[in-house]
């Protein structure tokens, strides 16, 4: 079974509004989680490092205010997409490192459409 | 320059085909390196991790040229179920433990 989920697997909302997309360790505890970005026939791009108890690191070119993360608790980040546009849908995919880089686990990904 | 690179494919190849898929990778300093497989609108997959002697799991098998910084992945007697996308994965062990994915390789195999 999963180990990492993420919560919802689809969402479709409209400009201008926000989406919230939870990922959630299952059996364990993850200090650091990551997040993805997946366009149509593009490779996964890591957004942003999510690491609990204090502010995600963000990849060059990602907006921090745009796509907020938090990490409160050893098994829940959160990526929140901001004033959504259509250019923001996406598969959105979290994973969680468990054992200290040795074992990575996927969520099953969110699928984001702004219309 | 991608940090990592692949053919994307797609390949086409009947049902027993042996096809192997090559990487490159740009950082010299990448520590990790892993084949991932990645069905349409899924999460992917950890397939295998490739280790400097090359492994080989069933019908896989992954090498790794540090030298020329090239990863291959092999795999023998193609079935159906293993038409998907396969991702070659580096991971820059930084602080953060990474994992830079290539844009993937597309295999389809026919019956």
């Amino acid at each position: 079974g999963a180990v990492v989920s993420q919560h919802p697997s689809w969402v479709i909302c409209k400009s201008g509004t926000s989406v919230k997309i939870e990922c959630r360790s299952l059996d364990f505890q993850a200090t650091t989680m990551f997040w993805y970005r997946q366009f149509p026939k593009q490779s996964l791009m890591l957004m942003a490092t999510s690491n609990e108890g204090s502010k995600a690191t963000y990849e060059q070119g990602v907006e921090k205010d745009k796509f907020l993360i938090n990490h409160a608790s050893l098994t829940l980040s959160t990526l929140t997409v901001t004033s959504a546009h259509p250019e923001d849908s996406s598969f959105y995919i979290c994973s969680a490192d468990r054992d200290s880089g040795n074992t990575i686990y996927f969520g099953e990904g969110s699928w984001l459409t702004v219309v | 320059r991608k940090e990592v690179e692949q053919d994307p494919g797609p390949f086409n190849v009947p049902e027993g085909a042996t096809v192997a898929f090559n990487c490159t990778y740009s950082n010299s300093a990448s520590q990790s390196f892993f084949w991932y497989r990645q069905d349409c609108r899924k999460e992917p997959k950890l397939l295998m991790s490739v280790y400097s002697s090359g492994n080989e799991d069933g019908r896989f098998t992954a090498q790794l040229n540090r030298a020329s910084q090239y990863i291959s992945l092999l795999i023998r007697d193609s079935k159906l179920s293993d038409s998907a996308t396969y991702l070659c994965v580096v991971n820059s062990m930084d602080s953060s433990y990474k994992l830079i994915f290539g844009s993937g390789t597309r295999l389809l195999v026919r019956p």
